[in-house]
């Protein structure tokens, strides 16, 4: 079974551009997470898409982040524009459903996109 | 809001060492637990979890974590740790109703032979 895919795996960009990063869940699971992995810290959740909406954006900088899903199956997430701080890894994790025994269903996830931003 | 505090940052063994990895949670209710691993180059994965039961819980590569409520903590051990063990170990929380996790900061396991 194919992992979750994600590109680029390194990007380097100067502070004020712009930057996408594109995720590919595996196979037939319906939900996508976004994370940011800053040095030093754990993964904290951005965005959750069960299928092609919204489920969790409590914690994604609207200002300048924006993610979407629209045919409910690889998801793309952009920054615009970078500030220094947006310096992480960008994790992608899919699971089956939002929901299941025990109200969990476990998140896979990708190798991440190392971000730097000069 | 549910937090997970990992007091060990790094961590250094020699093969064959016992480990024990601190994790605390700050939820006194119903708690869902998991321990992740990323090994060097590699992305994270499951390594064990807790919903109820055995407070013992036994994941994969001989690693287990005892959830005990009365110290809020499910701290992770193995009893002989080899060289392919280094790695950042996450513990996690699962918070609300969507399948949503809250990670501790990590530790960084280095095992010399």
């Amino acid at each position: 079974e194919a992992g979750v895919a994600q590109s680029p795996r390194y990007k380097i960009i100067e502070k004020r551009q712009s930057v996408a990063f594109w995720c590919n869940p595996i196979s037939g699971h319906a939900t996508l997470y976004w994370y940011q992995q800053i040095l030093g810290q754990g993964p904290k959740l951005l965005i959750q898409f069960q299928n092609n909406g919204v489920v969790d954006d409590s914690q994604l900088p609207k200002d300048r982040f924006s993610a979407e899903r629209l045919k409910g199956v690889d998801s793309t997430l952009k920054i615009q524009p970078a500030k220094l701080e947006d310096s992480a890894v960008y994790l992608c994790a899919s699971s089956l459903d939002h929901q299941g025994i025990a109200g969990y269903n476990e998140q896979f996830f990708g190798p991440g996109t190392r971000l730097t931003v000069l | 809001a549910q937090s997970v505090s990992q007091h060990n940052h790094h961590v250094i063994l020699s093969e064959a060492a016992s480990l024990e990895l601190g994790c605390n949670y700050s939820y006194g209710g119903t708690v869902n637990l998991f321990w992740y691993v990323q090994y060097p180059g590699q992305h994270l994965q499951l390594l064990l979890k807790y919903f109820s039961g055995d407070p013992l819980v036994k994941g994969i590569k001989g690693f287990e974590a005892e959830f005990i409520k009365s110290k809020f903590s499910f701290n992770l051990r193995k009893p002989s740790v080899q060289w392919s063990d280094t790695a950042e170990y996450f513990c996690a929380v699962l918070s609300g109703g969507y399948n949503k996790l809250i990670f501790g900061a990590g530790t960084r396991l280095a095992v010399h032979p």
